[in-house]
């Protein structure tokens, strides 16, 4: 069964921090994997996108690994602020014939000043 | 440019009512796709549109639900008959390329408490 797990499932931390969230996937056949922040009451947004054929991808103090090998992705955030504090998800299209993205439960993060 | 637009972004219906949710994916998108988020959960896939063509319905949870996408733009998740255990947040997604596999955009949901 293709599934996305995610962990912890909340985690708080001091302003300024660095931290890391945790994604494993059961299946190394995959497109792509992408992680999205969700506010609440809000839909998803985007943040980065890591094709099959990538290891990282960075954008601004967000950066994003994938190690197919082991079925796993990690999301750093670099020099935590109250604003990143949301849902962050983690989703990954599989290569089984499946339409569609698989999506763990999410990292609820919360920063606090 | 705009991004993915949902209406109505809330939506109270007593149990036994007929709903309809409504998507307008970015111009151009090719791909359309529909998600339930039930509360604490992930996204879960209901059904993908490749312009007005609906390829995948696998995941629509009963004969309830209906989606269409006539014209290959907008498009609209029915729910017949609604129950308890459909209130959730419907989440639309729209991709530009033809296929699967490309970044997808959402909208903000439609949040659908049955009373």
């Amino acid at each position: 069964k293709q599934e996305v797990t995610q962990i912890p499932a909340a985690l708080s931390v001091p302003e300024g921090e660095n931290l890391v969230l945790n994604c494993s996937f059961t299946d190394s056949a995959i497109y792509n994997l992408q992680w999205f922040r969700q506010d609440p009451g809000k839909g998803l947004t985007s943040l980065l996108l890591i094709q099959s054929s990538q290891r990282e991808q960075t954008s601004g103090r967000l950066n994003a690994s994938l190690d197919k090998s082991s079925g796993r992705s990690t999301l750093y955030i670099a020099a935590s602020q109250p604003g990143d504090s949301a849902t962050y998800l983690c989703a990954v299209f599989y290569m089984s014939g499946a339409n569609n993205l698989f999506f763990g439960t999410g990292t609820r993060l919360t920063v606090i000043p | 440019g705009a991004g993915v637009s949902q209406s109505p972004r809330y939506k109270v219906a007593k149990r036994g009512q007929d709903v309809a949710l409504r998507c307008d994916p970015i111009s151009g998108h090719v791909s359309l796709f529909w998600y339930q988020q039930a509360l604490g959960q992930g996204p879960e896939f209901l059904t993908y549109f490749q312009n007005e063509a609906q390829l995948d319905k696998s995941g629509l949870p009963s004969d309830r639900f209906f989606a269409e996408r006539p014209e290959g733009s907008v498009s609209t998740l029915k729910i017949q008959r609604t129950q308890q255990e459909d209130s959730a947040v419907y989440l639309c997604a729209s991709s530009s390329r033809q296929g699967i596999a490309y970044e997808q955009y959402f909208g903000p949901g439609t949040r659908l408490t049955v009373t």
